[in-house]
């Protein structure tokens, strides 16, 4: 059974570039959740991703969006790249209906730099 | 506004040591509150949740955690440590009735063999 995996695990890109990160969430799930995860930092939220709609979104701004296709994989996307994304971006996959006491499942992450 | 707090940023123990990793969550209502933990070069994984009935919640590879209603808080523990138990370990609790998660800061443990 696979677990959550994302490609590519390692990107630099320069300043004003854009990014897409994909991502493709564990067998049976059907909701998926972006994180960014500054060095230093806890995981901060993104948005998340439910029937190929954004459910939830955090506090970032328009730059960042995103994806989910009939397959329930998803793609995040970062336009205009500054040096403060340089960060890991962790995708995590659950089920809807598991609610707030669900678990989350979690790739090993983008680590994307910006230079 | 809601919010999670890991007080221990960098632990450092000798195998065999008790450990204890203070979280603390700043909200009220119907409380649900994770521990993950990142080993080296591994994912996220979760090492034990509590969302309702017995405070005292155990985990997977000895670890437990109480959940302290008055005090706001879920303290994570293990009275044994073992050098694979280095990893980094967070705090995380659902915001509002979604399974949206906010993550503490994390507590890097260092277990010396």
């Amino acid at each position: 059974d696979a677990g959550v995996t994302q490609s590519p695990t390692h990107l630099i890109k320069t300043r004003g570039q854009q990014v897409t990160l994909r991502c493709s969430p564990k067998s049976g799930h059907d909701t998926v959740s972006w994180y960014q995860q500054a060095l230093g930092q806890g995981p901060q939220f993104i948005f998340q991703y439910y029937e190929e709609e954004e459910r939830q979104r955090g506090n970032f701004p328009d730059r960042f969006s995103g994806h989910q296709f009939p397959n329930y994989s998803s793609e995040l996307n970062v336009n205009a790249l500054l040096l403060g994304d340089s960060a890991l971006y962790l995708c995590a996959s659950s089920l809807k209906t598991s609610g707030t006491t669900g678990e989350l499942f979690f790739g090993e992450g983008s680590r994307l730099t910006v230079l | 506004a809601q919010s999670v707090s890991q007080h221990n940023h960098h632990v450092i123990l000798s195998e065999a040591a008790s450990l204890e990793l203070g979280c603390n969550y700043s909200y009220g209502g119907t409380v649900n509150l994770f521990w993950y933990v990142q080993y080296p070069g591994q994912h996220l994984q979760l090492l034990l949740k509590y969302f309702s009935g017995d405070p005292l919640v155990k985990g997977i590879k000895g670890f437990e955690a109480e959940f302290i209603k008055s005090k706001f808080s879920f303290n994570l523990r293990k009275p044994s440590v073992q050098w694979s138990d280095t990893a980094e370990y967070f705090c995380a609790a659902p915001r509002g009735a979604t399974n949206k998660l906010i993550f503490g800061t994390g507590t890097l443990l260092a277990v010396q063999p």
